[in-house]
């Protein structure tokens, strides 16, 4: 059964800085990873897909790495802005099918 | 282009009773998969459908349920509501299986 681990549970940062969340699963045998993101009361908005065979995805300022071997995503925020406060949650694939592992996020907050 | 649709956005039912919630996905999208998100639990997966065929279930009791119609449109319904199913029920399509997801905001549910 595939496990999906968010660290940390809670991050508070001001503006401008950069910042990185991970995320880790226990099955490695997976085909691609997806970060999303999730503002309160909202559906969740897909940031980044990384395939199994890529290393990493980037648009803007974000940045993820997949290291399928460790078991291990981060998510790289540049230059962070108030705008980014959010639930960032990272999202795995289950066997062949869509049925989909999530984490239960990172919660972060950006300080003007 | 729209996108996903849930309706309705907000709910309130008592214990007991039983519910229908509707999703329409994004035009040409013909994969819908159903999520629950609660505080302690995250995101976990109900169910995923696909040209009106249940491809995947989560392990949820038989008092939830869905189908997809013709259009790609789909309804889950739960039955005999218990307080413990207050959530936020998300929908997500994609336009086959496997492929990435777009969310809905959501419908919230209230159990009294």
């Amino acid at each position: 059964k595939q496990e999906v681990t968010q660290i940390p549970a809670a991050l508070s940062v001001p503006e401008g800085e950069n910042l990185v969340l991970n995320c880790s699963f226990t099955d490695s045998a997976i085909y691609n990873l997806q970060w999303f993101r999730q503002d309160p009361g909202k559906g969740l908005t897909s940031l980044l897909l990384i395939q199994s065979s890529q290393r990493e995805q980037t648009s803007g300022r974000l940045n993820a790495s997949l290291d399928k071997s460790s078991g291990r995503s981060t998510l790289y925020i540049a230059a962070s802005q108030p705008g980014d406060s959010a639930t960032y949650l990272c999202a795995v694939p289950a066997g062949g099918y869509q049925k989909v592992t999530f984490g239960i996020g990172t919660k972060l907050q950006v300080i003007p | 282009k729209a996108g996903v649709t849930q309706t309705p956005r907000y709910l309130i039912k008592t214990r007991g009773q039983q519910v229908t919630l509707s999703c329409s996905p994004i035009s040409g999208h013909r994969s819908v998969s159903w999520y629950q998100q609660t505080p302690g639990q995250g995101l976990q997966f109900l169910f995923e459908y696909f040209s009106e065929t249940q491809r995947n279930k989560g392990n949820f009791p038989g008092r939830f349920s869905g189908r997809q119609f013709s259009n790609s449109r789909s309804e889950m319904n739960v039955s005999t509501l218990e307080l413990g199913d207050s959530a936020l029920y998300l929908c997500a399509s994609s336009l086959v299986p496997d492929q990435p997801q777009h969310f809905g905001d959501g419908t919230r549910l209230s159990i009294l």
